[in-house]
C-alpha cells in the first residue's frame, strides 16, 4: 500500500530556532501534500497544501514566512517552521493521495519548543 | 456552525460491545465520506471510505451514509481493546485523488475496556 515516511517523530529545540519535517512518499509520487496541525484532543487543521513545482497554498491565517513548505520533487515535501516559539509547538502531519481511495498520513512529528 | 460536527467523547464501553459513532454535516457537496482510526501520538490510518450514500461493510467495521439527513456513521461489532483510538471522520466534495482538501470531525475518543 501507500505509504508516506515522515521524519522526525518527535522534536525538542529552542526558542528562535528553525525545525524542518519531512515527509516522503516511499512507493507512489506525491504531486499534492497537505500539512496538517493537531493540538491535543482536537481535530486536523489544514495548514497549507504543496504542489510539485509550485507554490504551496496555505489556508487562511496561517503565516507562509513562519512556515515553509518545498515540495522539492514527486517524493519529497518539506516544512520548516522558522524562529519556532513555545506556541509553535504542536503535533504535524502530512498526508497525501495515495493508491486508490482516501489519503495517507504520516505518522506525524511532535514539536516541541522550549 | 462548525463544517463538520463530531461528539469528542470519551467513550467508553465494554469489550465485546457494538460501538456506533456518529457525525453530522452542513456542506451538502460532500460526496465522499471517510473514517479514520487515530491512535495516540500517531498518524491517521483509513479504515472506510464511502461514496454518496448507503452502506459499507469490511469485517467488524459498517459505515453508513444518508445524504438526505446529512449524517454518517461508523458502526464497530466486538470491539476490542485494540480499537481504542480516537475515530475521525473526514469528508470531501471530489476525489481525493484529485487532490480535494479533506474536512475533518473533531474526533471521538474511544476506549474498549476488558
Amino acid at each position: 500500500g501507500a505509504v508516506v515516511s515522515q521524519h522526525p517523530s518527535r522534536v525538542i529545540c529552542k526558542s528562535g530556532t528553525s525545525v524542518k519535517i519531512e515527509c516522503r512518499s516511499l512507493d507512489f509520487q506525491a504531486t499534492t501534500m497537505f500539512w496538517y496541525r493537531q493540538f491535543p484532543k482536537q481535530s486536523l487543521m489544514l495548514m497549507a497544501t504543496s504542489n510539485e513545482g509550485s507554490k504551496a497554498t496555505y489556508e487562511q491565517g496561517v503565516e507562509k514566512d513562519k512556515f515553509l513548505i518545498n515540495h522539492a520533487s514527486l517524493t519529497l515535501s518539506t516544512l520548516t517552521v522558522t524562529s519556532a516559539h513555545p506556541e509553535d509547538s504542536s503535533f504535524y502531519i502530512c498526508s497525501a493521495p495515495g493508491r486508490g481511495y482516501g489519503y495517507t498520513f504520516g505518522s506525524g512529528t511532535r514539536l516541541t519548543v522550549v | 456552525q462548525k463544517e463538520v460536527e463530531q461528539d469528542p467523547g470519551p467513550l467508553s464501553v465494554p469489550e465485546g460491545a457494538i460501538v456506533s459513532l456518529n457525525c453530522t454535516y452542513s456542506n451538502s457537496a460532500f460526496q465522499y465520506f471517510m473514517w479514520y482510526r487515530q491512535y495516540s501520538r500517531k498518524g491517521p490510518e483509513l479504515l472506510m471510505y464511502t461514496y454518496s450514500s448507503g452502506n459499507k461493510e469490511d469485517g467488524r467495521f459498517t459505515a453508513q451514509v444518508d445524504k438526505s439527513s446529512k449524517y454518517i456513521s461508523l458502526f464497530i461489532r466486538d470491539s476490542q481493546p485494540s480499537d481504542s483510538a480516537t475515530y475521525l471522520c473526514a469528508m470531501s466534495g471530489g476525489l481525493t485523488g484529485g487532490g480535494n482538501k479533506l474536512t475533518f470531525g473533531t474526533g471521538t475518543q474511544l476506549k474498549v475496556e476488558l
